[in-house]
Formats: C-alpha cells, sequence, structure tokens
C-alpha cells in the first residue's frame, strides 16, 4: 500500500509570500502529525490532529502557521508572510491509533525555501 | 526544559561489526522511546521502540536499552551492513508528541 505523501518535495517562495504544503497520510491512519526539520537537527513537533482536530498545537511557532485536517484525511500546513527562518523540511507522519505508542509512519518530506 | 540529545555526532564501523549509538534524555515524563533512521532525502523510519517501564527490548539485528535511573538510551546494531548508513534519532513520547534529539552518522566502512 502507499505511504505517506507530501506535496510538493520542494518550494521556493519568496519572503512575505503565502505556502500551503499538503500531506497525504496512509488511508485509515486517524493520527495526523506535523514535523519541522532544519539541517542537522532533529523534527521539531508542530501539530498533531486526531480526525478533524487539532489535539495538539502546542509546537506552532506562532499565528503565521495554521493546519487543517477537514475530513479527517489530507492535511494542509499554511504558512503566511513567510520568513527566511520558515526554511526547513517539513515532514508529515500519519498513525494508526489514539495517542499512545501507535507507530508514526513519515512521508518524505516538503523542503521549503524561503528567498 | 524537554529534551532529548545524542552523545557524539557521528559514528564509524567497520562492516560486520557492532554498532552502539548512545542518547541522553531530560524528560522523565515520557512514556516511551523510539529509534529512527534517517536515509538522505527520506523522512525517518521507525526502527524499534520500547516502553518506559521496560530496560530491554529486541528486534532484527537491534537491540534497545533503556537505563532511567541515569536517563540514557542505547541502540545496539548487530552485525553493521552498508545499508545501516544512515543518521539515527532517539525521540521520547508523550501523549503522541515525539521529541526527537539532534541525530547522529552512522558511517559503515567497507
Amino acid at each position: 500500500g502507499a505511504g505517506v505523501s507530501q506535496t510538493p518535495s520542494n518550494k521556493v517562495t519568496e519572503k512575505g509570500k503565502y505556502v500551503e504544503l499538503r500531506c497525504d497520510p496512509i488511508s485509515g491512519h486517524t493520527a495526523l502529525y506535523w514535523y519541522r526539520q532544519s539541517l542537522g537537527q532533529g523534527p521539531e513537533f508542530l501539530i498533531y490532529f486526531q480526525g478533524t482536530g487539532a489535539a495538539d498545537d502546542s509546537g506552532l511557532p506562532n499565528d503565521r502557521f495554521f493546519a487543517v485536517r477537514p475530513e479527517g484525511s489530507v492535511s494542509t500546513l499554511k504558512i503566511q508572510r513567510t520568513e527566511r527562518g520558515d526554511s526547513a523540511v517539513y515532514l508529515c507522519a500519519s498513525s494508526l491509533g489514539r495517542g499512545g505508542r501507535g507507530e508514526q509512519f513519515f512521508g518524505p518530506g516538503t523542503r521549503l525555501t524561503v528567498l | 526544559g524537554e529534551s532529548v540529545g545524542l552523545h557524539l555526532p557521528t559514528l564509524s564501523v567497520q562492516e560486520g561489526d557492532n554498532s552502539i549509538i548512545n542518547c541522553a534524555y531530560s524528560n522523565s515524563a515520557s512514556d516511551y522511546f523510539i529509534w529512527y533512521k534517517q536515509e538522505s532525502g527520506k523522512g525517518p523510519q521507525f526502527i524499534i521502540d520500547i516502553r518506559s517501564n521496560m530496560d530491554k527490548r529486541q528486534g532484527q539485528r537491534v537491540t534497545v536499552l533503556l537505563n532511567k535511573t541515569v536517563k540514557h538510551l542505547s541502540l545496539q546494531i548487530a552485525a553493521t551492513q552498508p545499508g545501516d548508513s544512515a543518521v539515527y534519532f532517539c525521540a521520547g513520547g508523550a501523549n503522541s508528541k515525539l521529541t526527537f534529539g539532534k541525530g547522529i552518522t552512522l558511517s559503515v566502512r567497507p
């Protein structure tokens, strides 16, 4: 079966622009996660969805970042007024379970470059 | 604050030897710990996990050891192969939220 897919694989934008990053989780996975990974660092938690609702958005750095999952499947991470410091790989993961140790399966990420 | 970190940035081993990758954590509230492997251009791949109430768990060619007294986690890879070359991350988990360390590069010499 297909794994987690993310589009686009690469996104180059200019400072101040708006971007949307898409995540298609594994079919049937109710939990979905967004992480951000800077070069040489481990992934940093941003937000976690259980179904359609954001169960934990404590990792979103500021109000320029927003994510939705309107039908409990595909999710979109939205970044307004992008800044150069937003440049990173944005990873999405999904898992079967509600909380706990449900194994998180990661997508390949979207590399965002803000010029 | 909560942090999970690794002792060494790089590890070079001879093919066929055993590898040991170490990790220290500071958050005692983690319910479980996971080791991930990440190859260039790919997302992290699950290797093995361990509950916080366990001290050892074995998988295929891999063993994870947890020492809660000193807040230390290690990953042992038996008979290291060229395909094991990657960046390895440990992560602590609580309420579905994972906190990752910085990563260590494992390089396997032929």
